[in-house]
């Protein structure tokens, strides 16, 4: 089956510093892939909307300036939270779908900011 | 700030036992659902999806029932095993078709099989 993979899978940073999470979509051309946030316990709730080529669309609250999102190509998306803060801690986690094809999950990358 | 952290709905069962969870949705337009396993740490993983214009699908051990007057969905597991415990998501989405549209996830519940 499809595989999507994103990496890191977990990452440890100082407030204040920025990191990007890759999504990668590796047997199949993702024209749009979906970021979600989860908090423990919680549901996964959609952040973006990223299509090949254009700009996110940004689901309502989430800063477009502090989430940026890249889908440069077919089969990669990137999320980088700039200058992340302890609030942004959470499991982040991509899905990538072809046009017309069911949507498949990464690994999710557990964001740990100190 | 923090996120105010809520309660997951649980389910305890023993090895053996067949498995009923429950899903209310509430936009009217979904017209596909799909049932997503999520073990800690790691992403969703699909399980069954139903369409609007079916009210029943059996997968291998699992069954899915849609009752779109009362905009309900449940995912029934057979013979339940320990490696079924995990946290389940219903997820819904107005795809028009065959395509995915941006999927909306239901709450989860946890689902704990003894031996």
């Amino acid at each position: 089956g499809a595989v999507v993979s994103q990496h890191p899978s977990w990452v440890i940073c100082k407030s204040g510093t920025s990191v990007k999470i890759e999504c990668r979509s590796l047997d199949f051309q993702a024209t749009t892939m979906f970021w979600y946030r989860q908090f423990p316990k919680q549901s996964l709730m959609l952040m973006a909307t990223s299509n090949e080529g254009s700009k996110a669309t940004y689901e309502q609250g989430v800063e477009k300036d502090k989430f940026l999102i890249n889908h440069a190509s077919l089969t990669l998306s990137t999320l980088t939270v700039t200058s992340a803060h302890p609030e942004d801690s959470s499991f982040y986690i991509c899905s990538a779908s072809a046009t017309n094809e069911k949507l498949f999950f990464g690994s999710g990358t557990q964001l740990s900011v100190l | 700030g923090e996120s105010v952290g809520l309660h997951l709905p649980t389910l305890s069962v023993q090895e053996g036992d067949n498995s009923i969870i429950n899903c209310a949705y509430s936009n009217s337009a979904s017209d596909y659902f799909i049932w997503y396993k999520q073990e800690s740490g790691k992403g969703p993983q699909f399980i069954i999806d139903i369409r609007s214009n079916m009210d029943k699908r059996q997968g291998q051990r699992v069954t899915v029932l849609l009752n779109k007057t009362v905009k309900h969905l449940s995912l029934q597991i057979a013979a339940t095993q320990p490696g079924d415990s995990a946290v389940y998501f219903c997820a819904e989405t107005a795809a028009g078709g065959t395509s995915y549209g941006k999927l909306t996830f239901g709450q989860g519940t946890i689902l704990t099989v003894h031996p």
